[in-house]
């Protein structure tokens, strides 16, 4: 049982180009997420899914993409890339956002844009 | 603009004595508040949480106090060990999303 699975685990992108960090999970989680985290700011939720087909925004959407077409899969689309944008990224998923039992997260991508 | 308001930033404890971090919150529309610990190049892992209607709860070393009135809870680690040195973030639901404080960096000196 893998849990929650993200690739790469380090990347750096220069600014404009345009990247997809991959997250799966073997645990048929119905919900998935993505949170950036940095320094002084806790975690900050990217976008959101509650089920295939169903994506939605959270706090800090700008700049990023998401889509749904399986269970496992939540990728996040970086369309095209800005400094601002360096930062540790997490993947989360859990049997729902409204269930007990908490998150489940991934070990993180650490992203260096430049 | 932080809808969990944690504190403090970080927070040094000498081995056996009790750490207490505090989060407070304004949206009375949370619902689940779970707290996190997390190990340098890991991932956030879920420690301990309680709903709205519960004061308390305790799971062996680590305590939650809830006060509803003035939208504040807290995490209690009672016997410190150097091995809880960790960041530890609180978080709330609303709905479909989970807001998280910005974290408390934990110290526990041997």
């Amino acid at each position: 049982n893998a849990g929650v699975t993200q690739t790469p685990k380090f990347q750096v992108l220069k600014t404009g180009q345009s990247m997809t960090l991959q997250c799966a999970q073997d645990m048929n989680h119905e919900y998935m997420s993505w949170y950036r985290q940095d320094p002084g700011m806790g975690l900050r939720l990217i976008h959101y899914s509650v089920g295939a087909g169903i994506t939605d925004q959270g706090e800090v959407p700008n700049g990023y993409n998401v889509s749904r077409s399986t269970t496992e899969d939540f990728p996040l689309r970086l369309l095209s890339a800005a400094p601002s944008q360096t930062s540790v990224y997490f993947c989360a998923s859990s049997y729902g956002a409204r269930r007990s039992g908490g998150y489940t997260f991934g070990s993180g991508t650490r992203l260096t844009v430049v | 603009q932080q809808q969990v308001k944690q504190s403090p930033q970080s927070l040094i404890v000498q081995k056996g004595g009790i750490s207490i971090i505090n989060c407070a919150y304004e949206n009375t529309a949370f619902d689940y508040f779970p707290w996190y610990q997390q190990f340098p190049g890991k991932g956030p892992a879920l420690l301990i949480a309680i709903r709205p209607d519960v004061s308390e709860k305790k799971e062996g070393r680590f305590t939650i106090s809830f006060n509803k009135s003035a939208k504040q809870f807290s995490l209690h680690i009672m016997d410190s060990q150097p091995g809880d040195s960790a960041t530890y973030f609180c978080a709330a639901r609303s709905g479909n999303k989970l807001v998280f404080g910005a974290g408390t960096i934990l110290r526990v000196k041997s």
